[in-house]
């Protein structure tokens, strides 16, 4: 099945500074990439994904890379700021338009 | 957009009981709903993907005698831990996905803390 790897578990930022968090999937047939974001005792909500037929997608502050060859994705939030403070998820869905499994996390700090 | 309502946010129960949670589709029709189970400062992990009239799909390792689910409309399914431990005590949060979108998108409830004494 599938496997999703998620780097750093912990990434700390200045205010206005970019961050990265990148994603590994272990299924090729996997064909859609979601990233979540989640606030401490709240539920995930989605802020970004990308399909398998694009590299590259942006909507705002945020970008979301795909390498399908190397099975990589990558979240880039640029100018950061103190809301953007909480726990990211990465995942993957493979072409069974099923479930949706779920990197380890990324727990994003951005120091005013 | 689609929202999932899930209920109890919070419960707590004695080591032996048993606990049921709803997770409902508020404005949209749910034929898959997943659940998955959430322990602090971890990943998502999934449990059980819920089928409406149909038996539910396990995950590797999750007993479906402890943790049953029922998918009995297309707007609610339902967990129940049966005979529940302290080692059930965890967040379980349900999704669903609204197929008019056809994003793939989750949408998922508020979540459930269920602590067990």
């Amino acid at each position: 099945g599938e496997n999703v790897e998620q780097h750093p578990s912990t990434l700390s930022v200045q205010e206005g500074d970019s961050a990265v968090i990148k994603c590994t999937y272990s299924d090729s047939a996997s064909n859609y990439f979601p990233w979540y974001k989640q606030e401490l005792g709240k539920r995930p909500q989605l802020i970004i994904d990308i399909r398998s037929n694009v590299g590259e997608k942006k909507d705002q502050r945020i970008a979301v890379t795909l390498n399908k060859t190397a099975k990589h994705f990558s979240l880039h939030i640029t100018e950061t700021q103190p809301e953007d403070s909480a726990v990211y998820f990465c995942a993957a869905m493979g072409t069974s338009y099923d479930k949706v499994i779920f990197g380890p996390g990324t727990s994003l700090s951005v120091i005013p | 957009g689609a929202v999932v309502s899930q209920h109890p946010s919070r419960v707590i129960c004695k080591s032996g009981t048993s606990v049921k949670i709803e997770c409902r589709s508020l404005d949209f029709q749910a034929t898959t709903m997943f659940w998955y189970r959430q322990f602090p400062k971890q990943s998502l992990m999934l449990m059980a993907t819920s089928n409406e009239g149909s038996k539910a799909t396990y995950e590797q390792g999750v007993e479906k005698d402890k943790f049953l689910i029922n998918h009995a409309s297309l707007t609610l399914s339902t967990l129940t831990v049966t005979s529940a431990h302290p080692e059930d005590s965890s967040f379980y949060i349900c999704s669903a996905r609204d197929i008019r979108i056809d994003t793939g998108e989750l949408f998922f409830g508020e979540g459930s803390r269920l602590t067990v004494l």
